[in-house]
């Protein structure tokens, strides 16, 4: 069974830049959520999504958007890319997001420059 | 106070150790528990989930989770080299969707 899968692994943009980032769960997972994780930070929750709804969202600008196709696979935008956007973004995947087992990708790193 | 807390180390212990890694948590409406292990540049990956107070055993680990004092634990037996990586408590409660991490722990493993 194929796990989390995430496109690009590396991408490197410039300040003021948009950036989408994708994601593709395992199979049968219906639940997909974003995290960021920088050194100072840990990770941190950006939102989740069930079913193409966004049922919770983190603590961030609103730069920071995804969506959820009805396949499962989800996507992430963030717009006016800031020197401070600069991390591993990991995509997480789970049957319903209700607390059980949850599996992460490889994740993508972006650098700001 | 923090929801999740854990002591970032870093630890480093010979081949062979036993290893203790720890969290401890605010919010009693936690109900699911999960460790995972973090190599550098790769994604968190799942060692141990448990939704109930008391111990669980996979090989050389054990989560064990104390509801009552909050303190959840991640032992590691018979230490390897490959176990170096961050180790990272994570924590699912209430109807918010999310899990909420702790720092996470670096631990060196030295042969």
């Amino acid at each position: 069974k194929a796990g989390v899968t995430q496109t690009p692994r590396y991408l490197i943009k410039t300040r003021g830049q948009q950036v989408t980032l994708s994601c593709s769960p395992i199979s049968g997972h219906r639940s997909v959520s974003w995290y960021q994780q920088t050194p100072g930070q840990g990770l941190q929750f950006l939102f989740e999504y069930f079913s193409e709804t966004q049922r919770n969202k983190g603590n961030f600008p609103g730069r920071f958007s995804g969506r959820q196709f009805s396949n499962s696979r989800s996507e992430m935008n963030v717009s006016t890319l800031e020197l401070g956007d600069s991390a591993l973004y990991l995509c997480a995947s789970s049957s319903s997001g209700t607390g059980e087992l949850t599996f992460f990708g490889q994740g993508t790193r972006l650098t700001v420059v | 106070q923090k929801e999740v807390e854990q002591d970032p180390g870093p630890l480093s212990v010979p081949e062979g150790a036993i290893v203790s890694l720890n969290c401890t948590y605010s919010n009693s409406a936690f109900q699911y528990f999960m460790w995972y292990r973090q190599y550098s540049r790769k994604g968190p990956e799942l060692l141990m989930y448990t939704y109930s107070s008391g111990n669980k055993e996979d090989g050389r680990f054990t989560a064990q989770v104390d509801k009552s004092s909050k303190y959840i634990s991640l032992f590691i037996r018979d230490s390897q080299p490959s176990d170096s990586a961050t180790y990272l408590c994570a924590i699912f409660g209430g109807s918010n969707y999310k899990l909420t991490f702790g720092k996470g722990t670096l631990l060196t493993v030295n042969p």
